[in-house]
């Protein structure tokens, strides 16, 4: 199986500071990755996938990069509704695997 | 608008089963391979089992294979998971979650959830 592993797993963030969170993959998955973003007792969204394709309506200011076996999600300017969890996940076929989580704390 | 509504939770002892439902509406039901994805409390995601959007290919992670069932009804507009021999460490928020695409798939869309606790 295809292990996911992120990293920091915990940030302290400004409104407007640039954010980084990195994935990595145990194997080559091309550009198989997607990023949510969960909010405390919501499911879910999905942000980007296909590593780097921002989803309809999600705001630019996320970004995703990376291909092979890591990967990053950038927020270039921290906005309040940003603070929340956010979750790796590759799909090479029907391997599906997420990362442990990133959770984005207030400064 | 695709709306996925997830129902079936509740309390259970170990060793009981207890069967899920998603009924999904807002699109074609018949075009989308579906899933189930589980986050027990205060825990990450974790994909648990998925199924094609003919029902003839199913697959499962290692965790729940041998003990959980996923099955859909597509005239009914509704996907299932039928779950036997649970554990404590089973009890987790249970979300349905359609795949964007066939093979390689994220989820485009999640229902909210419904609480299975595992307990004596």
């Amino acid at each position: 199986d295809i292990q996911m592993t992120q990293s920091p797993s915990t940030l302290s963030a400004s409104i407007g500071d640039r954010v980084t969170i990195t994935c990595r993959a145990s194997e080559d998955i091309s550009t198989w990755l997607a990023w949510y973003q969960q909010k405390a007792g919501k499911a879910p969204e999905v942000l980007i996938y296909k590593a780097s394709t921002l989803e309809r309506g999600v705001p630019s200011r996320f970004r995703g990069s990376g291909s092979g076996t890591e990967f990053t999600l950038t927020i270039s300017s921290l906005q309040p509704d940003d603070f929340a969890t956010y979750y790796c996940q590759q799909y090479n076929g029907y391997s599906r695997t997420f990362g442990p989580g990133t959770k984005v704390h207030i400064k | 608008e695709v709306q996925l509504v997830e129902s079936g939770g509740g309390l259970v002892q170990p060793g009981g089963s207890l069967r899920l439902s998603c009924a999904a509406s807002g699109f074609t039901f018949n075009n989308y391979e579906m899933n189930w994805v589980r986050q027990a409390p205060g825990k990450g995601l974790e994909w648990i089992s998925c199924i094609s959007n003919y029902g003839n290919t199913i697959y499962q992670s290692d965790s729940v294979k041998g003990r959980f069932t996923i099955s859909r009804d597509n005239p009914k507009n509704s996907l299932y998971l039928q779950m036997h021999s649970l554990r404590v460490d089973d009890t987790a928020v249970y979300y349905c979650a359609r795949s964007y695409s066939h093979y390689n798939s994220f989820f485009d869309f999640w229902g909210q959830g419904t609480l299975v606790t595992v307990s004596a």
